[in-house]
């Protein structure tokens, strides 16, 4: 089974300084993918960055990079210069293998409140 | 094209109609999954539809049926549904690559299902 652990349910940063949202992770399969996702108050699902379990490097995407370490089953979402349109929830997620199946798990969520 | 579009963007029924939730993509990926969201809880995976063959079904009762009619296409139809199934519904597209499984999932804006 896998596990997606987010342990802080709201963080608040100053708008233009830089953030970081935590998410730990436990699976059995060597082979697996971690993703972020944005939510905003509308409610879409925004996908934000990726990161491969074979993955050598850290994945960045813009504003969002991923700070990958393996050993520590950790995949912390930094996000520099907030600005108040990253006010949202974000999840991050994992895709591994369960049953036979590549089925994706998230975690419960971090509230962002970016403040002016 | 990253967009995945559902309809309605919101529904009010009452527990004994029937509707259903349409959703559409087009970029040619051949994992579509249903998820349900209660307000400020992750998604709960529904179902998963993998070459437009029913691959997870999450033991969701019977008063929720998907049906894929084509690639593109995702459909959810509510029958008899309880108060309690009021919620936000997602649905999300993504690639399959063989040997990796599924990857980033593409969401739609969701319909905000009201059950009176």
């Amino acid at each position: 089974a896998q596990k997606i652990t987010q342990t802080q349910p709201g963080m608040f940063v100053q708008e233009k300084e830089a953030v970081t949202l935590d998410c730990t992770y436990d699976t059995s399969d060597p082979s697996y993918g971690l993703f972020w996702y944005k939510q905003p108050s509308s409610g879409e699902m925004i996908f934000l960055i990726y990161q491969g379990s074979y993955d050598q490097q850290n994945a960045t995407e813009g504003r969002y990079s991923l700070n990958f370490q393996k050993a520590r089953k950790s995949a912390n979402l930094v996000i520099s210069a907030s600005q108040l349109g990253d006010s949202a929830m974000y999840f991050c997620a994992m895709r591994g293998l369960s049953g036979g199946s590549y089925i994706p798990t998230f975690g419960r969520g971090t509230s962002l409140i970016v403040h002016p | 094209d990253t967009e995945v579009t559902q309809t309605p963007k919101h529904l009010v029924m009452g527990m004994t109609n029937k509707k259903s939730l349409k959703c559409e993509q087009h970029m040619g990926h051949r994992a579509m999954y249903w998820y349900k969201q209660k307000a400020k809880k992750p998604p709960e995976l529904m179902f998963v539809y993998s070459y437009e063959k029913l691959s997870i079904n999450e033991s969701v009762p019977s008063r929720f049926s998907p049906e894929c009619p084509n690639s593109s296409l995702l459909n959810l139809h509510l029958h008899a549904l309880q108060p309690e199934d009021s919620a936000l519904y997602l649905c999300a597209s993504s690639q399959v690559r063989p040997g990796q499984g599924a990857h980033e999932q593409y969401f739609g804006p969701g319909t905000r299902l009201t059950v009176t």
